[in-house]
Formats: C-alpha cells, structure tokens, sequence
C-alpha cells in the first residue's frame, strides 16, 4: 500500500533556529500533500496545501514566512519552521494525495517538535 | 470556515461493550471519513463514506453517511483492549482545485477499552 515516510520523527532545537521536516511517499507520486499540527489532545489542524512545482496555499493565520514550504518533486515535500519559538513546539504531520486521480490520502507518522 | 463538532469527547467502555460516536457539521460535506491515531503516530483510515445515508462496514467497525451530508457516526462492536486510541471524523468538500482533498478533522474522541 501507500506509504508516507516523514523525517525526522522527533527534533528538538533551540529557540531560534530553524528546523526542517521532510515528507516523502515512498511508493507513489503525490502531487497534493496536506501539512497538518497537532497540540496535545487536540485535533488536526490544517497548515498548508502544497502542490508540486506551484506556491504553497496556507491557511488563515498561518505564517508563510515562518513556515516555508517546498514541494519541489512528486515524491517530497518540506517544511521548515524559521526561528522557531517554544509555541512552535507540536506534533507536525504530512499527508499525501496520489497523482493518479483517486482521492485517497495517506499521512505519515508525524514528526515531534519541541523548541527549548 | 467550516467545523466538526464530534462527540463524546471521552469514554471508558470495558472490553466487550459496543460504543458509538458521532459527528455533526455546519455545512455539507462530499465524503466523510474516520480515522484512528496511537500516540505519537499519525492517523490510520479505517472507513470512507462517499454517498449521502452510505452505511459501510469493516470488521467491528461500522459507520453512516448522514442523510443531510452534515453528519455522520461510528460504531465499534465487542471493543477489545487495542480499539483503545483516538478516533477522529473528517469531512471533505467537494470544492476542486488545488486544494482538492482538503479534510476537516472533529475534535477527536479518546477511547480507554478496561480488559
């Protein structure tokens, strides 16, 4: 089946660096990948929709100077948190949209950030 | 901008019980789908429902497609300790585009299964 990888799983940084997620479908080209945050105990929130070779769409609220998204092939997206800040800290998950036309979506396993 | 309000919020069932969740909307979804989430991993499909009153099945898992488009719920029959995790409704428009495939997730219901 489908399968989404993201990297790393879990990042820990300073306040003030930047720090990249990558998201990749393993087995399938994806030219749609949806890039959700998750707080503890509380649901997905949608970030950003990236679509391979075109400019990112986010989602109001989000800053798209601080988190910069590439989509710069079928298979890999990413997303870099900029000077980031301990209320950046979150559960950041990608999910994929196949190339082929059917609207199926598979997510990866999240990666863990936590912002000192 | 649209939203899930998806309930229980929490429940403690024993092992064997029948539980059921659901989720309403404001607005008309196309597609309505639950998910499944262990901690520190990202959600897992377990049903997609594509038609209005849609009643779709996979093993103890049993969900509905709601009539009016704006609701939809889920059952699990005879739980079992590993049911135990996060359960969340999605719903997608049918709007096209670039943004095709966007989901809302509901708030997401914590299930603890008591052997």
């Amino acid at each position: 089946g489908a399968v989404v990888s993201q990297h790393p799983s879990r990042v820990i940084c300073k306040s003030g660096t930047s720090v990249k997620i990558e998201c990749r479908s393993l087995d399938f080209q994806a030219t749609t990948m949806f890039w959700y945050r998750q707080f503890p105990k509380q649901s997905l929130m949608l970030m950003a929709t990236s679509n391979e070779g075109s400019k990112a769409t986010y989602e109001q609220g989000v800053e798209k100077d601080k988190f910069l998204i590439n989509h710069a092939s079928l298979t890999l997206s990413t997303l870099t948190v900029t000077s980031a800040h301990p209320e950046d800290s979150s559960f950041y998950i990608c999910s994929a949209r196949m190339a082929t036309g059917a609207n199926v979506l598979t997510f990866g396993a999240g990666s863990r950030l936590t912002v000192l | 901008g649209q939203q899930l309000n998806q309930s229980p919020q929490s429940m403690f069932i024993q092992e064997g019980e029948d539980v059921s969740m659901n989720c309403t909307s404001s607005s008309i979804f196309n597609t309505w789908l639950w998910y499944k989430q262990d901690p520190g991993e990202g959600p897992v499909l377990l049903i997609a429902l594509y038609k209005a009153g849609e009643l779709t099945s996979n093993g103890r898992l049993t969900a509905q497609f709601g009539i009016t488009r704006k609701d939809s719920f889920l059952n699990i029959s005879a739980s079992i300790p590993s049911d135990v995790g996060i359960y969340f409704c999605a719903g997608r428009d049918g709007a096209g585009g670039t943004s095709y495939g966007k989901l809302t997730f509901g708030q997401g219901t914590i299930l603890t299964v008591h052997p």
